[in-house]
């Protein structure tokens, strides 16, 4: 069974870098798409991008300036980089896994709230 | 920014049917995108509730099904439950947002 557990800093200023992990457990990192997804307080799910292992990545097309996702196989985590945080980006930020690009996405982490506020 | 559309709530008294429809365009359920749902309890993760052709992962129990027709899907739960109150969200790809993932507002399920 895939565990993920992200983590990172739960407060940042604005202007500042996000920069969220997400730790792979029980299967390898390979052969899934990994994807981010955040959910701002109280409303719903925004996608914010994926990317196999190997291979290139793929971004929201609202974010995709600002973010950069990566896989390190090595240590079994997805990483998350998100530059120029402002208020809108408060949110609790989810790692979730899925089989194929198309597919649903079958792992979920419990996520982890990020919170930007001077 | 293309988006499915949800309705904010939906509500039903124990053991009736009800159900969540997911409007999309089409650039994402039109094109012929699978539609995938996911439920989010009070306080917890989203997970995967059914995927496309009602695939439900271990643990999903039948009451909950899905439809699709042109641009449109719905998700039915019968026998409706205490335990189904959640906030659900369909979940499709559009081919405007460069095959990106977009989900639906989310529909708040309230057991009376």
């Amino acid at each position: 069974q895939v565990r993920l557990q992200e983590s990172g800093p739960g407060l940042l200023k604005p202007s500042e870098t996000l920069s969220l992990t997400c730790n792979v457990s029980g299967d390898s990192i390979s052969g899934y798409y990994w994807n981010w997804i955040r959910q701002s307080p109280g409303k719903g799910l925004e996608w914010i991008g994926n990317m196999l292992h190997g291979e290139s990545s793929s971004y929201n097309p609202s974010l995709k300036s600002r973010v950069t996702i990566s896989v390190d196989r090595t240590k079994n985590h997805v990483s998350l980089t998100l530059t120029s945080v402002t208020a809108a980006d408060t949110a609790i930020y989810y790692c979730a896994g899925a089989q194929g690009k198309w597919r649903p996405l079958d792992y979920w982490g419990q996520g982890t709230l990020v919170t930007v506020s001077s | 920014q293309s988006g499915l559309t949800q309705p904010p709530s939906v509500s039903g008294a124990p053991g009736q049917t009800v159900t969540i429809s997911c409007s999309g365009t089409s650039s994402n359920i039109g094109a012929g995108y699978a539609v995938h749902w996911y439920q989010q309890l009070p306080g917890a993760a989203p997970k995967l509730l059914i995927s496309d052709n009602n695939n439900r992962p271990s643990g999903i129990p039948d009451r909950f099904s899905i439809s699709k027709s042109g641009a449109s899907a719905s998700l039915a739960i019968t026998g409706l439950q205490a335990e189904d109150e959640a906030d659900y969200y369909c979940q499709c790809h559009d081919n405007r947002l460069s095959g990106s993932r977009v989900f639906g507002g989310g529909t708040k399920v309230t057991v009376l």
